[in-house]
């Protein structure tokens, strides 16, 4: 069984402040990981899709970084506005099985 | 389509009965994915289709789930005698390419099911 872990499962803060996000995968088999923003009442929307040990990837104030070999990714949010408030979720895949296994997600709250 | 369209948004239905959940993927995309989330857990895998591929099902709970995939563009999850445990939100999404070491996957909005 695959486990895809993400930590913490839910964090509060500040408008303004920095914060991250770890997900755990197997170092094993890697194919690629990825990140899905899930907004309330929305679509669960695709951020990254990285591949290399060492890939950072970044879209405006928000970047991954990926370690393979010890099999963990970061999330960093930097200077969080209320409207990066949603569920961050990691998705793994292993081999060319052609399907994502989840992580439970952490659930980002950003207060005004 | 624009999107992944899914119908209905929401179901309540009674325990026992049958209900079908619709899923229309991107026109092209080869790939159509059902997962589902149940409250507290992840999104958890059901069933997998890849082109004229036999479906990957390894992820349906049980043989009261099953699914189809008609002409390669709609997919119908059915799930028969429906239990409490059935309700969650079950998502359905599209991929326009089998290596998703290069593109991610785009989901519809789900259907809540809500088994009373």
């Amino acid at each position: 069984i695959l486990n895809v872990e993400q930590s913490p499962q839910s964090l509060h803060v500040q408008e303004g402040d920095s914060t991250n996000f770890t997900c755990s995968f197997p170092s094993s088999n890697f194919y690629a990981l990825h990140w899905y923003r899930w907004e309330t009442a929305k679509s669960p929307e695709a951020l990254f899709v990285m591949t290399l040990n060492g890939d950072e990837k970044k879209k405006g104030r928000i970047s991954a970084t990926l370690n393979t070999k010890e099999g963990y990714s970061y999330l960093y949010i930097k200077g969080s506005q209320p409207e990066d408030s949603a569920t961050y979720l990691c998705a793994f895949l292993s081999g060319n099985t052609g399907k994502l296994i989840f992580g439970q997600g952490t659930t980002l709250q950003v207060k005004p | 389509g624009a999107g992944v369209s899914q119908s209905p948004s929401n179901k309540v239905t009674e325990k026992g009965k049958d209900v079908e959940l619709r899923c229309d993927p991107i026109s092209g995309h080869t790939a159509l994915y059902w997962y589902r989330q149940s409250l507290g857990q992840g999104l958890e895998f059901l069933i997998y289709f890849q082109g004229n591929s036999a479906p990957d099902k390894s992820g349906l709970p049980s043989d009261r789930f099953s699914a189809e995939r008609t002409g390669g563009s709609v997919s119908t999850l059915t799930i028969q005698r429906t239990q409490q445990e059935d309700s969650a939100v079950y998502l359905c999404a599209s991929s326009s390419s089998r290596d998703l070491r290069s593109y991610g996957y785009t989901f519809g909005s789900g259907t809540r099911l809500t088994v009373v």
